[in-house]
């Protein structure tokens, strides 16, 4: 099975407080994701990654930024965290033949 | 950005119930129709994926059926059990060697025993 996990399921930071939320995938797949979800606004795509050391914007990139340096592991990087960055953060990785994404289990992000 | 829509938002059903909920989707420079399952407290699932025109996808009492050329999908569950209650995500995706998938905001299905 394809496991992706989330570095905590549960953060409470400080705004202005510089957040680092990782993310490990142990499938091998090439592409990573960072979704946002909000409440009547779905999913959001934030950065996406399609191998090491590359990242794509995705819809809402501003106030993030994400690292790739290893292909397992996808860091999304919140410089100076803000209230409205609180929100659920969910990783995905997926494999480039199918596109079929795979789910951490999300990371709820309170921002005080 | 790609417009998704999805209807109804939410549904309550009785157990037993059979239900339907749609997927709107641009037509043009569409490559897949991704359906995805998500239970609270838990990761969302990948039920089905379809690429062709009239493509009609099944998984136990769950069935999918998507028009490219309308740009629609329905999902139908028959017989719905309070395990299928979730939030039901569609999510197209635009071409061949685009990863990017963009999620509609999903129905909300309650199933009253």
């Amino acid at each position: 099975d394809v496991k992706v996990t989330q570095s905590s399921r549960y953060l409470v930071k400080r705004t202005g407080e510089k957040v680092f939320l990782e993310c490990v995938q142990d499938m091998d797949h090439e592409n990573m994701f960072w979704y946002r979800q909000d409440p009547g606004l779905g999913l959001r795509l934030i950065y996406f990654s399609y191998d090491v050391k590359m990242k794509e914007k995705g819809d809402i990139p501003e106030g993030y930024s994400v690292s790739r340096e290893k292909k397992e592991r996808f860091s999304l990087i919140l410089e100076s965290a803000s209230t409205n960055q609180t929100s659920m953060y969910l990783c995905a990785s997926s494999p480039p033949t199918t596109y079929e994404q795979y789910f951490g289990p999300g990371t709820r992000l309170t921002v005080t | 950005i790609l417009n998704v829509e999805q209807s109804p938002q939410s549904l309550h059903v009785q157990e037993g119930d059979s239900t339907n909920f749609t997927c709107s989707f641009p037509s043009s420079n569409f490559y897949a129709l991704h359906w995805y399952r998500w239970e609270t407290a838990k990761s969302p699932e990948a039920l089905f994926v379809m690429t062709l025109n009239g493509d009609e996808k099944k998984k136990g009492r769950i069935s999918a059926t998507l028009n490219t050329k309308e740009g629609y999908s329905y999902l139908y569950i028959k017989g719905s059990q309070p395990e299928d209650s979730a939030t039901y995500l569609c999510a197209p995706s635009p071409g061949a060697g685009s990863y990017q998938l963009t999620f509609g905001k999903g129905t909300k299905l309650s199933v009253i025993p």
